[in-house]
């Protein structure tokens, strides 16, 4: 079975740090795109960053761009996003998810295709 | 402010069928694929539609998507208690440093 299991989420006080994890299996971690997604509190779906399957290619979102760092260990099938400068507009629960890529006749596309249950992270003092 | 214009709330009675729009600009709908996703209350997101109107294996043909120039939509029809939730769309912005924008999601309630 295919599985994502986000862990690291916590309570940490403004400016603080937090490294989040994503433990994949059931599938070859090492051949997928990997995304940080987050929703906060009673709010919708904010893609966060990404990781190309070898680790060479990432984007960030202006948001967390300079404060957070998507990294991956492809021996270890794990994902994770160091969070360092904390703000209270950084709470959330933070997915872990993974990117698939297909092709048609004319085009190749990529979509998030599975998803972890979701860690939660509040930044409060 | 999501980047993607959904409305944030639908409703409809069992067995009738409703729609979402999701509307967006040329560097996202309008060049690339939509996506959908349910996210059931407490839940994680799932993928219900993608690339604009491909079902993945076992969600219900109740479920159909669409996209026409910058905006796209997603139709549930003989609508089911179960269908309550938060849905959203996705795309790419060919505009942005990033790769994925989302709409701000529409809370569908089953009367």
């Amino acid at each position: 079975e295919v599985q994502l299991v986000e862990s690291g989420g916590g309570l940490v006080q403004p400016g603080g740090s937090l490294r989040l994890s994503c433990a994949a299996s059931g599938f070859t971690f090492s051949s997928y795109e990997m995304n940080w997604v987050r929703q906060a509190p009673g709010k919708g779906l904010e893609w966060v960053s990404y990781i190309s399957s070898s680790g060479s290619t990432i984007y960030y979102a202006d948001s967390v761009k300079g404060r957070f760092t998507i990294s991956r260990d492809n021996a270890k099938n794990s994902l994770y996003l160091q969070m360092n400068s904390l703000r209270a507009e950084d709470t959330a629960v933070y997915y872990c998810a993974r990117e698939v890529g297909a092709a048609t006749i004319t085009s190749y596309y990529y979509y998030m295709d599975v998803w972890g249950k979701g860690t939660t992270v509040t930044v409060s003092s | 402010q999501s980047v993607l214009t959904q409305p944030p709330s639908a409703s409809g009675t069992p067995g009738q069928r409703v729609t979402i729009s999701c509307s967006g600009s040329s560097s996202n709908i309008g060049s690339n694929y939509v996506y959908w996703y349910q996210q059931l209350p407490g839940t994680a997101p799932k993928l219900l539609i993608y690339r604009n109107n491909q079902r993945p294996s076992g969600v219900p043909d109740r479920f159909s998507g669409s996209k026409s120039g910058t905006s796209a939509s997603l139709a549930i029809s003989g609508l089911r208690s179960e269908d309550e939730a938060d849905y959203y769309c996705a795309a790419w912005d060919d505009s942005l440093s990033g790769r994925w924008v989302f709409g701000g999601g529409t809370k569908l309630t089953v009367l």
